[in-house]
This record gives C-alpha cells, structure tokens and sequence, in this order.
C-alpha cells in the first residue's frame, strides 16, 4: 500500500509570492490533516479536511488555505509569503471515521524556504 | 481543550542506557494514545500506540502503557541503539479526530 504522498519536497519562494503544495493520502484514508513544523514552534496544527470539507481549523492567518478533492487528494496554499512561513509542511492522512486508534500516518514533508 | 506534555529535551544517552521519555495528557473524553519517532529528513511514523487504560503499546524494543489514573503514557526502551537517535512525539486523539501532539523530545545516543 503506497504511502501518503508530498510534492514536491523543496521549495525556494521569495517573500510576498504564493505557493501550493499538494499532498496524495493513502489510498481510502479521505482526512488529511496538515502541519507546520518549525524548530522553535514545534508541530503546529493548520488544519483538517475530510470529504472535501474542512472540519477542523487550527489558529493560522488567512493567508494560508486549503482544499480537499473528490479522490481526498488535498492542497495547501499560502499566499503573500513571509520569512517567517519557512519550515517543514507536513501532511498526514487517516480514515477519519470515528473509530477509536485510528493513527495518522505521515508523508516526508514539503521543506519551505523564504528567501 | 485537550493537551500533551512531554519532556522536551534534548535527552542525550550512552548506546545501551535505559530510555524513559514522560508524557502526560489532559483529554475530555477518553482519547487513543501514540508515539510517533521522526528521524532527519523525514516524516512522523507511527511508533506504538494504546487505546485502553492498562493497554501496552511495543514496537521495536520501545513500550508505553497507557495509564488512565495518572494520564500518562511514557515512552521505555531497556537499551538504546546510535540508530534510536530522533525526536519523539506524544499523541492523542478521541474517537480518530483532533490529533493532539506534544512538542517532541529530541533523544541523541552516543556511541
């Protein structure tokens, strides 16, 4: 079973451009959750979309948004980057259903550089 | 609103030493426990996990109970390897929504 997918894994911006990020989860998992991990900040949660809606939000300005496809393939977008938007985006999927111990299951990141 | 607590380090130990890494959670409900281990360059993966007081989640040497009396779920291994060497998250989550992590406990082992 492939695992969840991030493309691509480096990115150099400039500050104020945009950037998206695209993530592939596990095949039949339809929440995919996405974080920001950054050295001082630690594991920040931005948020959750399960059946192409968003059910969670985590505290992250607007310029950061994201979508959900039909196939639960998902995107981030950030627009009108910042120096501070550097750090490692994670995505990770689960089933999302509510059964308990269902682990999200993580893909290797997308490093974000603003330069 | 829910929490995890764990110690953050950095935990530097001697290849073979004893590992224990705390964790403690505040939770409304009655949540499903985890660790996940990152190692450079790369994502989270799933570690162990329990889902039940008094359960015992163990994978590759490294064991955690889950114990609903003092909300905790450390993290054990009785002999560390150079290879352990990575950052430990602890996690929780209710019914398989609203992951909670802590803030992730660097581990180095020496040779």
């Amino acid at each position: 079973k492939a695992g969840v997918t991030q493309t691509p894994r480096y990115l150099i911006k400039t500050r104020g451009q945009q950037v998206t990020l695209s993530c592939s989860p596990i095949s039949g998992h339809r929440s995919v959750s996405w974080y920001q991990q950054t050295p001082g900040q630690g594991l920040q949660f931005l948020f959750e979309y399960f059946s192409e809606t968003q059910r969670n939000k985590g505290n992250f300005p607007g310029r950061f948004s994201g979508r959900q496809f039909s196939n639960s393939r998902s995107e981030m977008n950030v627009s009108t980057l910042e120096l501070g938007d550097s750090a490692l985006y994670l995505c990770a999927s689960s089933p999302g259903y509510d059964r308990p111990g269902q682990p999200q299951h993580f893909g290797d990141g997308t490093r974000l550089s603003i330069l | 609103g829910d929490s995890v607590t764990q110690m953050e380090g950095p935990v530097t130990l001697s290849e073979e030493a004893f590992l224990t890494i705390n964790c403690t959670y505040t939770a409304t409900g009655y949540p499903s426990l985890f660790w996940y281990v990152q190692y450079p360059g790369e994502g989270l993966q799933l570690l162990l996990k329990a889902t039940k007081a008094d359960d015992k989640g163990s994978n590759k040497g490294f064991e955690a109970t889950y114990r609903k009396e003092t909300t905790s779920f450390h993290l054990e291994k009785g002999s560390v390897q150079v290879s352990d060497s990575a950052v430990y998250f602890c996690a929780l989550s209710e019914s398989g929504q609203n992951f909670v992590f802590g803030p992730g406990t660097r581990l180095s082992v020496l040779p």
